[in-house]
């Protein structure tokens, strides 16, 4: 079984409509970090949490961290096309540092 | 800055053939490492190295070698291929000695092996 468990694994949403990721861990976390994939290209960047209650936004995506939960959540506001693509969760279950445990991902398709 | 470069970005291997997929980094980051991508298994830790000249084993390291005798360079080698190495390749590079900053995605190597 997955260490890092996602939900859903895809999500189909018309444009405009709000969505939520969660990503859920079998551990403690000691950092959690947000990706997206467009599919056939690298991994790129989108937030970071290591509080637990730490909040962070970039444009209409906000992450949460609920470290008692031990889940984070990625929310979208007013879903575009251009959000589509597959969203990573990845953290740190080991406090390594260094090594980092992804999810499976959840494909995103968003409809105009 | 080119930021981190994959090569080559497809490949194609008979079993037992020998191949050493690139990547290099321009940012000076002390941190890289590879990752493998299959389906239903989300990315998966091969090695990584925190320095040059020092390397660590990740969550599945057998079958693959490494070396970093530059900053700007981590090699991954494929001694041996077997089909069950056929997979999306990353690499990944950050600033710091830690995966606790943002880490650098390459565009990836898609490798099947026949």
């Amino acid at each position: 079984s997955q260490e890092l468990e996602q939900s859903p694994q895809s999500l189909i949403v018309q444009e405009g409509k709000n969505l939520t990721i969660n990503c859920t861990s079998s551990k403690t976390l000691y950092g959690l970090y947000w990706y997206k994939q467009k599919y056939g290209e690298g991994l790129i960047f989108l937030m970071m949490l290591q509080k637990g209650g730490e909040e962070k936004s970039h444009e209409k995506i906000t992450a949460k961290l609920d470290e008692k939960k031990q889940q984070s959540s990625l929310h979208i506001t007013a879903s575009q096309p251009s959000h589509a693509g597959i969203y990573l969760c990845g953290a740190d279950l080991l406090r390594s540092g260094s090594r980092l445990t992804f999810g499976e991902g959840t494909q995103l398709t968003v409809n105009p | 800055n080119a930021g981190v470069t994959q090569t080559p970005k497809f490949q194609v291997l008979k079993t037992g053939q020998s191949m050493t997929l690139q990547c290099a980094q321009d940012m000076n980051h002390e941190y890289m490492s590879w990752y493998r991508q299959d389906p239903g298994m989300g990315l998966r830790l091969i090695h990584y190295s925190v320095g040059a000249g020092i390397t660590d084993q990740g969550e599945v390291p057998n079958g693959y070698n490494v070396s970093r005798s530059t900053t700007e360079d981590f090699p991954l080698r494929l001694l041996s291929a077997a089909p069950s190495q056929t997979s999306v390749y990353f690499c990944a590079s950050s600033l710091g000695t830690s995966a606790y900053n943002e880490q650098f995605f390459g565009p990836g190597t898609r490798l099947t092996v026949l």
